[in-house]
């Protein structure tokens, strides 16, 4: 079984603090992990995704994301937030276990403030 | 031209009808996904598809129906709308062997009163 929880339905930062975005997971297999973006009135965009590569991952538009196996988490930061990173995101994890399992987290809204 | 395409954008019907949602891909990708939006509880997949003769029911398929006619198309069907239907409709592809990453298309904004 998998989950995803996203531990911020909101978060709000300054413009120009730093962003985090928090994710934790649950997978019975080595799991394959999705930060994905989207804008108002707009489709979902993957901003970064972890494979079982290398931990750290590092995105589009500055974010990256860490892999944590001993936390199961894989949060998503941006060292200096900008008004165009006002948006929902959301956590997603992913298995392949003989079918096609994916799991979207409830998503975090990002306010940035001016 | 946008690389998934769903229409319509937005429609508005009332109980009972019967709703077609559409959705052409440019992508060439075999899997082809419909996911249900709503507020605090992210995306839900309701029917996927590997090909054109697979079709699979996802987490929420009950009042859902799916026919995927050709590899670049597949369409969401709701014979009976009820208004718990209304909600914010997603198609996405994906590439076999790319990885898991879905492309979506921009969204299909359902109200049924």
């Amino acid at each position: 079984a998998q989950s995803v929880t996203q531990l911020d339905s909101h978060v709000s930062v300054s413009e120009g603090t730093p962003v985090l975005l928090r994710c934790n997971y649950s997978s019975s297999y080595s799991p394959s992990l999705f930060w994905y973006v989207q804008h108002p009135n707009k489709g979902l965009q993957l901003l970064l995704k972890y494979t079982s590569a290398a931990t750290l991952v590092k995105g589009i538009n500055g974010f990256e994301a860490e892999f944590k196996k001993s936390e199961t988490s894989f949060h998503l930061t941006k060292p200096s937030a900008h008004m165009s990173d006002a948006a929902e995101y959301f956590c997603v994890v992913s298995d392949i276990t003989g079918g096609f399992k994916t799991i979207f987290g409830a998503g975090t809204r990002l306010f940035v403030k001016a | 031209d946008a690389d998934v395409t769903q229409t319509p954008r937005n429609r508005i019907t009332k109980t009972g009808k019967r709703i077609m949602l559409e959705c052409s891909q440019t992508k060439g990708h075999d899997r082809m996904y419909w996911y249900r939006q709503d507020p605090g509880l992210g995306l839900r997949l309701i029917y996927y598809s590997f090909d054109v003769k697979d079709i699979n029911k996802g987490e929420i398929s009950d009042g859902y129906s799916v026919s995927r006619q050709a590899q670049a198309k597949f369409s969401l069907s709701l014979e009976s709308a009820i208004p718990n239907q209304t909600a914010l409709y997603f198609c996405a592809t994906s590439e076999r062997g790319g990885g898991g990453e879905l492309f979506f298309g921009e969204g299909s904004r359902l109200t049924v009163l």
